[in-house]
């Protein structure tokens, strides 16, 4: 499968724990994207990377959530000290870059309960 | 901060019926993107559209950018069942922002 990967497909945890999530992109692609969904709702930009440079985070991304792309290729993001508004699907996607934002291909993404 | 505004947020029709989501913009957009997301899926990628007043075609689907490049349309004409989901539009240029999608159901 050469798609985007995210593992887990689905964390339960108690309020207070750190939670970290995987994205694997596809591999040629230089551009990776952390979006949260919720129910009902389109997906919430948090952050994007091209390579390994984290270029943009949205004010969502509060002090208790940091994400990393180390070597430019697969990237995690943390949340720290969970808290049950943070009960969501975290979707990643990547593209290819250029002038313009190429198409994004979603995993399937990860799925966060917070109990 | 910059967003796009989708309507309608649901759209329930019979089959066979046609079935558009408009998508607005209060700056000039240098591209729209729509997405479908498919009931427990993940959304995919339908069409990219770049050019003033641009209209393109995929099947029953019709895509329209507007000529101040402001607002977007998504058209399916004679729904299908398989037209379920969700439909968002998606400014990439910017700010990366999802519209807040038009949900789609179909009573067969």
């Amino acid at each position: 499968d050469t798609g985007v990967s995210q593992d887990p497909r689905h964390k339960i945890t108690k309020r207070g724990q750190n939670v970290t999530f995987r994205c694997d992109p596809i591999s040629e692609h230089n551009r990776l994207y952390w979006y949260r969904q919720t129910l009902g709702q389109g997906p919430e930009f948090l952050t994007y990377f091209q390579n390994e440079a984290q270029l943009e985070k949205s004010r969502l991304l509060s002090d208790r959530f940091s994400a990393e792309r180390p070597k430019g290729s697969f990237s995690t993001l943390e949340i720290q000290r969970t808290e049950q508004g943070d009960s969501a699907m975290y979707l990643c996607a990547s593209s290819l870059s250029g002038g313009l934002t190429g198409e994004l291909f979603f995993g399937e993404g990860s799925r966060l309960t917070v109990l | 901060g910059q967003q796009v505004m989708q309507i309608p947020q649901y759209q329930h029709v019979q089959e066979g019926e046609d079935f558009t989501t408009y998508c607005n913009s209060s700056t000039t957009l240098s591209n729209i993107q729509w997405y479908k997301q498919r009931p427990g899926g993940h959304p995919v990628f339908l069409i990219q559209l770049v050019k003033s007043g641009e209209v393109k075609k995929q099947k029953r689907l019709t895509f329209q950018f507007g000529e101040a490049k402001k607002n977007s349309s998504l058209h399916i004409t004679a729904t299908q069942t398989t037209d379920v989901g969700t439909y968002f539009c998606f400014q990439g240029a910017q700010k990366l922002v999802f519209g807040q999608g038009t949900r789609l159901t179909i009573n067969p």
